[in-house]
């Protein structure tokens, strides 16, 4: 019975390089969401996707941000030509609806780091 | 659109005292209300949450939120902490009874440090 696994936990990119992160929601959801929690500025949503549809990208930076979710296989946050300011904690969630009335389950983050 | 204010950042008080941390939320129409909490490089867990119905909510953990309409609020409490509720704690707020999709919005979080 896993829950929402996210690799890498760890990602250090030098300046320039692309970051891809993954999750994995948990058994049986189908929606998505990408978070970035930055300190002393809590978590900032970034994306809600259901299975190869992007619902809702009104978080996502215009350039050198990008999410899908596939018909298989985990959801991919891609972040082309990370910058320092990139550098970050990502969250990913799922749920088993985008009503709200279902909780999101969490995953334990990846942090990325560039340099 | 809703949102949410969390009035303290950061929230000391020492081992087996009550505890309250502060949530106010802005919307409209009615909400659903949820507390998280994150312990340190960890992801979210929610604590408690109110749909409907009675406005005392009981979570994990011992602790307990309270809705009140008329102060637009869902303060979270606990009669007596322990050093493991030493983490940061988020309200957020979604939009009720949609259907649809309804973003949730999150607070900045507040700090509980609990000291021994």
């Amino acid at each position: 019975n896993a829950g929402v696994m996210q690799n890498p936990r760890h990602l250090v990119r030098r300046r320039g390089q692309e970051a891809r992160l993954r999750c994995s929601p948990m058994k049986g959801h189908s929606h998505v969401y990408w978070y970035r929690q930055l300190p002393e500025e809590g978590l900032k949503f970034m994306v809600y996707l259901q299975k190869e549809n992007i619902i809702d990208e009104s978080g996502m930076p215009k350039e050198r941000f990008s999410a899908e979710f596939p018909k298989e296989g985990p959801s991919i946050l891609r972040i082309q030509q990370v910058v320092r300011g990139d550098s970050a904690a990502y969250f990913c969630a799922s749920s088993l609806s985008g009503t709200g009335s279902h909780e999101q389950y969490f995953g334990p983050g990846t942090r990325l780091t560039v340099t | 659109a809703q949102s949410v204010t969390q009035l303290d950042s950061q929230v000391p008080v020492f081992e087996e005292a009550p505890v309250e941390l502060r949530c106010n939320y802005s919307s409209s129409v009615s909400v659903y209300l949820f507390w998280y909490v994150q312990y340190p490089n960890q992801g979210l867990q929610l604590l408690l949450k109110y749909l409907s119905g009675s406005t005392l909510v009981k979570g994990i953990n011992g602790f307990e939120a309270e809705f009140n309409k008329s102060q637009t609020s869902f303060h979270l409490r606990k009669p007596s902490v322990h050093i493991s509720d030493t983490a940061e704690y988020f309200c957020a707020v979604t939009k009720a009874n949609s259907g649809g999709y309804q973003k949730v919005t999150f607070g900045i979080g507040t700090k509980l440090q609990v000291i021994p």
